[in-house]
């Protein structure tokens, strides 16, 4: 398995408070990845990083900041959790594979952080 | 933009026996690929299979293999031998190639719910 960590992997907190989750990855892999997980939804992508201090929005990214000082740390801010922010958070980590005369690049998952917003 | 459609939120199966699970996209691109995740009920997200757009040969791990048509743009899962084990959801997800960073990202289906019943 990847070696990728998030924690806390639970967490209860109260509407308007800040709320950080962090990925720690021990791959030395390039990209790293911010998911979210709701139902009926799949996973969509909140934010992702493509370096040090290279990140960009994903496609539900409104009321999230992220954070990458170091390559093995990829950080997921709340500033201000809202009840609509109730889900499963799932970080990702990938780097391209040469496989043959093709290269792809593939994501594995972290185990996971189920945030509940009251 | 691309959307990966899967139209089945929950199938199930008996043991032993096939099934196969559906999966549409859209996309204008031509180079790409697709990829079959299964998450358990441990949540953790385990890559199933992968396929390469330009590859015409269709994908097969094992018990699992894909039936993929590009011009249809269909990408459906079968499962052979089905086993308790493969309990899950599974979603399909689709991820451009040939571009820097940020094009490593996924698009996710919302997911098919598969129960094997002994």
């Amino acid at each position: 398995d990847a070696g990728i960590t998030q924690s806390p992997r639970h967490k209860v907190t109260e509407t308007g408070t800040p709320v950080t989750l962090r990925c720690h990855q021990t791959e030395n892999h390039r990209y790293m990845y911010w998911y979210r997980q709701d139902p009926g939804h799949g996973l969509r992508l909140i934010h992702y990083s493509y370096g040090v201090k290279d990140t960009d929005k994903g496609e539900v990214s409104d009321g999230y900041s992220v954070s990458r000082s170091k390559t093995e740390d990829f950080l997921l801010t709340l500033e201000s959790a809202t009840s609509s922010q109730t889900s499963v958070y799932f970080c990702a980590i990938s780097d391209t594979v040469s496989s043959g005369r093709s290269s792809y690049n593939e994501q594995f998952f972290g185990p996971g952080t189920r945030l509940t917003v009251l | 933009a691309q959307t990966v459609t899967q139209s089945q939120p929950e199938m199930s199966v008996q043991e032993a026996e096939t099934v196969t699970l559906s999966c549409t996209y859209d996309t204008s691109e031509n180079n790409y690929y697709l990829f079959w995740y299964k998450q358990p009920p441990s949540r953790q997200m385990i890559l199933v299979i992968r396929q390469e757009a330009y590859k015409q040969q269709n994908a097969t791990e094992n018990r699992f293999s894909v039936n993929f048509q590009k011009a249809a743009k269909s990408f459906s899962l079968k499962i052979s031998d089905s086993q308790l084990g493969d309990t899950a959801m599974y979603f399909c997800a689709f991820m451009k190639h040939g571009e820097w960073a940020g094009s490593y990202q996924l698009t996710f289906g919302k997911g098919t719910k598969l129960s094997v019943i002994p």
